[in-house]
């Protein structure tokens, strides 16, 4: 079975400032993915960012980059230029080809004050 | 193109109660995945069902049961409720995308149903 750890339950950035949220995780398999979700007070769960667990190159959108560490099972969300808006629950997951469900972590709450 | 809806948006029970979740896909999408959020925690995976049979469940007692409809929507339902029940219940949609040596399986979700237990 695969767990997901989030260590940090709450962080807070200065607006237009980096921040860093930290996940780990532990599976034995060799092909899986690795997601990061939004959740804001609305409820809805967004993504925000995905890894593939056979690419090396770490995964960038916009904003947003990881940094994957394999052999570590590390899986770090960077947060650049932060604005209010990225005010949310931030959730870390894992999905396996095989289980075809997602795992999560217990969340990161990330408040962004102006 | 609309989103994955669900329906109700909250919900309010009594013990020993049942309840009847529903959830509609994102259109071409075959497979509806069910989560339960517990305030304060992670999204745990209940059930997945592509093309109306169940292809995974999670560690739920079998007091919660799901079905998927021709049309690819699902209900979820949940008997005898208990107070630990109270939860939000997420659906989420997928299209298999083939990519890489793994399927890849992006889940998109909807916006819940948020259900209290009394």
């Amino acid at each position: 079975a695969q767990t997901v750890t989030q260590s940090q339950p709450e962080m807070s950035v200065q607006e237009a400032e980096t921040v860093t949220l930290s996940c780990t995780y532990d599976t034995s398999e060799n092909n899986y993915y690795l997601f990061w979700y939004k959740q804001p007070p609305s409820r809805q769960m967004i993504l925000v960012i995905r890894q593939e667990a056979y690419k090396q190159q770490n995964a960038t959108e916009n904003r947003f980059s990881v940094n994957f560490q394999k052999a570590a099972k590390s899986f770090s969300l960077k947060i650049s230029d932060s604005q209010l808006g990225d005010t949310a629950m931030y959730f870390c997951a894992f999905g396996s080809g095989s289980a075809r469900q997602l795992t999560f972590g217990s969340g990161t709450q990330l408040t962004v004050l102006p | 193109d609309a989103g994955v809806t669900q329906s109700p948006t909250h919900l309010i029970k009594t013990r020993g109660q049942q309840v009847t979740l529903r959830c509609s896909p994102i259109s071409g999408h075959k497979s509806v995945s069910w989560y339960q959020q517990v305030l304060g925690q992670g999204p745990q995976f209940i059930f997945q069902y592509y093309e109306k049979e169940e292809r995974g469940r999670g560690n739920f007692p079998d007091r919660f049961s799901a079905r998927q409809f021709p049309n690819y929507s699902s209900e979820l339902n949940v008997n005898a409720l208990l107070l630990g029940d109270s939860a939000l219940y997420l659906c989420a949609s997928s299209s298999l995308v083939a990519g890489g040596p793994v399927i890849y399986n992006e889940q998109f979700f909807g916006p819940g149903t948020r259900l209290t237990v009394l």
